[in-house]
């Protein structure tokens, strides 16, 4: 059975950080590239960040740029997201998600994590 | 950058069919995908490049792309249909997943 497993989300101050993990199983998660997307209380999805199978190519969406970083270990079928200098607008259920071989569609997601940035 | 745009609302009658459709400029030539979401539980892919159906998706799911405009079809719609549903692309210049603003589907 794959299971996509978020933790680290919480509440936080404005301009502190946050380390996001998704532990994967179920399937092979080295040879898949992995991404990160957000949904704000009432609002659409919004992809936030990606990460290639062997992490050689990695973006970001403009708004997160130079305050998240993401990063994985194949060896522990792991992904994870650091956001630093967060902000009241990055409050948000965070879902990691693989993306399918060969496509851009995002076709296993995890169950997701609130982080709320408030003081 | 690349933007998608959906209607905010469909509605459809008990066993009709809606569609739900995704303008992009010349989305046509971008491939396209499809996710339900239901409230309080993550996406599922519903539809992927186009017109292709994950196994476990019902063949009630069926997707068009052309032009500016992207299409997903329900047929026969039935109450557990009514969600929420989003396309995306992939933007090839900037490398970025793009996903439309999303739309509920109403069953009446």
């Amino acid at each position: 059975e794959v299971q996509l497993v978020e933790s680290g989300g919480g509440l936080v101050k404005p301009g502190g950080s946050l380390r996001l993990s998704c532990a994967v199983s179920g399937f092979t998660f080295r040879r898949y590239s992995m991404n990160w997307v957000r949904q704000a209380p009432g609002k659409g999805l919004k992809w936030v960040s990606s990460i290639s199978s062997s992490s050689s190519d990695i973006y970001y969406a403009d708004s997160v740029k130079g305050r998240f970083t993401i990063s994985r270990d194949n060896a522990k079928n792991s992904l994870y997201l650091q956001m630093d200098s967060l902000r009241a607008e990055d409050t948000a259920v965070y879902y990691c998600a693989a993306q399918m071989p060969d496509t851009s569609s995002l076709n296993y997601w995890g169950q997701g994590t609130l982080v709320t940035v408030s003081s | 950058s690349y933007e998608l745009t959906q209607p905010l609302s469909v509605s459809v009658a008990l066993g009709q069919t809606a569609r739900i459709t995704c303008g992009g400029n010349k989305i046509g030539s971008k491939s396209v995908h499809w996710y339900q979401q239901k409230p309080g539980q993550a996406p599922v892919l519903v539809i992927y490049s186009d017109t292709n159906r994950p196994s476990g998706i019902p063949e009630r799911f069926s997707a068009s792309n052309s032009g500016n405009t992207a299409t997903l079809t329900v047929s026969r719609a039935q109450v557990g249909d009514e969600a929420d549903y989003y396309c995306q692309v992939w933007d090839s210049t900037t490398a970025w997943r793009v996903f439309g603003g999303g739309t509920k589907l109403t069953v009446l």
